[in-house]
């Protein structure tokens, strides 16, 4: 069965500073996408970046980047400088069968002034 | 990239009744999903609204209490039925991009049950 596992319920950073966010997925799938979403309080879910299963490089969006660690079957994100309005739910989510995405249980993130 | 509305984005309603969502993509998208995340808990996918079609479930869904509609590759509709408090939750509207490597989402429709 395809599984996503985020194991920090929250997490708090200082502004500025870098944050990663873990996420570690079970699948048996070859090839698989993983997503990284942001829901801030107003609900809304806003994407942030995607790797392919079989891109070579990790995935980068300006500020985020992901950790991809194919072997270890984790695909992490990583905030740089943090800011104030990076606060909120972040889901990291497996594309399955058909397009359809399996979320993780999400990371609450508290940027610190 | 898609955009994504949905209406209402959000309603009280009263145990027993029911509400129509409404999801609207503006350009042909291939697939389109609906989600629902209760209050504290991660997305749990509905069903995948099919063009056309009856609508696939997933396990612990079923059509007569979420009733789809997909008559065209842009709009999209959920109904929840004889609701109860239990469906307090946001219910989500999703396309899948043309090149599969994004996934866009509605805003969100908030249902409150009383």
């Amino acid at each position: 069965a395809q599984k996503i596992t985020q194991t920090q319920p929250g997490m708090f950073v200082q502004e500025k500073e870098a944050v990663t966010l873990d996420c570690t997925y079970d699948t048996s799938d070859q090839s698989y996408g993983l997503f990284w979403y942001k829901q801030p309080s107003s609900g809304e879910m806003i994407f942030l970046i995607y790797q392919g299963s079989y891109d070579e490089q990790n995935a980068t969006e300006g500020r985020y980047s992901l950790n991809f660690q194919k072997a270890r079957k984790s695909a992490n994100l990583v905030i740089s400088a943090s800011q104030l309005g990076d606060s909120a739910m972040y889901f990291c989510a497996m594309r399955a069968l058909a397009g359809k995405l399996i979320f993780g249980q999400g990371t609450e993130l508290s940027v610190k002034p | 990239s898609a955009v994504i509305s949905q209406k209402p984005s959000r309603d009280i309603c009263q145990r027993g009744t029911s509400l129509t969502i409404q999801c609207q993509v503006d350009s042909q998208v291939t697939m389109m999903f609906w989600y629902r995340q209760q209050p504290g808990q991660s997305l749990t996918l509905i069903a995948t609204a099919n063009q056309g079609s009856e609508a696939t479930y997933e396990s612990g869904f079923v059509i007569d209490k979420f009733p789809i509609s997909r008559p065209n590759l842009t709009f999209s509709t959920l109904t929840v039925s004889n609701m109860s408090p239990e469906d307090s939750s946001i219910y989500l509207c999703s396309a899948e991009g043309t090149d599969r490597d994004t996934q866009y989402f509605g805003p969100g429709t908030r249902l409150t049950v009383l």
